[in-house]
Order: structure tokens, then C-alpha cells, then sequence
């Protein structure tokens, strides 16, 4: 079973250009979470997907941004006319089914470094 | 969504137990409390999880007083590589909300 996929591990964009970052979770995991990381700062959550829906994006911003996953396909996090503070490390992470009994563990992708230049 | 506290840093050496503690003076009856670990140019890793008492895997001991407002993460005898951030999550099983985490430096 593969871990979480992300791709471009990598990805320069001019400003105003469009970044899509892809990410593949786990077989048989349904939710997706979306984070950015600035150096030397904490994870911040951005939105919390699960198949075709959008539980919670309250940290996404307003505008440029948005998210899916559809039923096919990987989630995608896109950002249009990039600025060059969107340059960050943008992590996905995955979750089977939340059951309240046990450990609810999600697995996390090596992460998108999106530079803005 | 219980807000966490955690100090920023803290320093150890090699061979010792290290005990990070985080406070959630406002949790919530259906919040878990979840320890995650990041080093470097990574995607955090899942350590352990519990709800009550304590919690022990291969990695780490997980300790939650009866009033569930703080929680320690027990990491025994840490070695150089256990030198990264960690993180406590207080929330539903949904909630993966992540604050500034805890720098450990393990020294040898």
C-alpha cells in the first residue's frame, strides 16, 4: 500500500501564474486534509475534504484558493495568480473513515515546495 | 476546538527520558488528545493517541490526567534522531488543527 502521494514535490511559478498541487491518499482513505508550513513555523490547516465534498475550508483564504477531491482522481489544491507569498511547503494528509473506536492515524504526503518567483 | 499550549523548545541528551506536556485547559468531552513528530523537510508522522489515563506503543507513553486538561508525551531513553518538532492535537477525531509544536534538540 503506497503512502501519500504528492505531486510536483517541486514547483516554480512566475506571479500570476497557476500552481495545481495533486495529492493521492491512501487506498482506501476518504478524507484529505491540506496544510501549508512557512520555514521554521507550524502547520497551518487550510481544508478538510472528503469524497465530492468540502467539510471544512475555514482556513482557506478567501480568494485564489480552492480545493477538491473528486470521486476519481487525486485532490487538488490550486491557487491561482500566485503571489510570492504563496511561496511555502504545502502538505496533504489522509485518513480512513473516522471510527471513534481506536486510533485515528492520518498519514501524511512528503509535501509540494511551491516557489514564487 | 480545544486550544493547545506546549512550550516552544526543549533540549536533552541522549539516553534520557524526555516529557513534553501540553495543556488544554478547554477541552471538550468527545476531544482526543494526538501526538504527531516532524523533522526537517518531512510530513509529520502519527506518534500515539489517547483519550484518558494512559497510553503506551513502541514509541511512546502517552499520560492524561482524570482532568484531561493537560497531556504528556513520554519519549524514553531518546537518541539524536528523535531531534525534531512535535505537535499536540486536541480535537475530535476530525479535527487535525496543528499548533507551533514543541522544537526538541536532542544533544549527544
Amino acid at each position: 500500500n503506497a503512502g501519500v502521494m504528492q505531486n510536483p514535490r517541486h514547483l516554480v511559478r512566475r506571479r500570476g501564474q497557476e500552481a495545481r498541487l495533486r495529492c493521492s491518499p491512501m487506498k482506501g482513505h476518504s478524507h484529505v486534509y491540506w496544510y501549508r508550513q512557512l520555514p521554521e513555523e507550524g502547520l497551518k490547516f487550510m481544508v478538510y475534504l472528503q469524497k465530492e465534498n468540502i467539510i471544512d475550508e475555514s482556513g482557506m483564504p478567501k480568494e485564489r484558493f480552492s480545493a477538491e477531491f473528486p470521486k476519481e482522481g487525486p485532490s487538488i489544491l490550486r491557487i491561482q495568480q500566485v503571489v510570492r507569498g504563496d511561496s511555502a511547503a504545502y502538505f496533504c494528509a489522509s485518513s480512513p473513515f473516522i471510527d471513534r473506536q481506536g486510533n485515528t492515524e492520518a498519514f501524511f504526503g512528503q509535501g509540494t515546495r511551491l516557489t514564487v518567483v | 476546538l480545544a486550544k493547545t499550549t506546549q512550550p516552544i523548545s526543549m533540549d536533552s541528551y541522549e539516553g534520557q527520558e524526555v516529557n513534553i506536556t501540553c495543556s488544554h485547559n478547554n477541552i471538550a468531552t468527545n476531544d482526543y488528545i494526538t501526538w504527531y513528530q516532524q523533522f526537517p523537510s518531512q510530513g509529520p508522522r502519527f506518534i500515539i493517541q489517547g483519550y484518558k489515563t494512559k497510553v503506551t506503543n513502541e514509541v511512546a507513553s502517552l499520560f492524561i490526567p482524570a482532568d484531561r486538561k493537560s497531556s504528556t508525551l513520554s519519549l524514553p531513553r531518546v537518541s539524536l534522531s528523535d531531534t525534531a518538532v512535535y505537535y499536540c492535537l486536541v480535537g475530535d477525531k476530525n479535527d487535525m488543527r496543528f499548533g507551533a509544536g514543541t522544537r526538541l534538540t536532542v544533544k549527544p
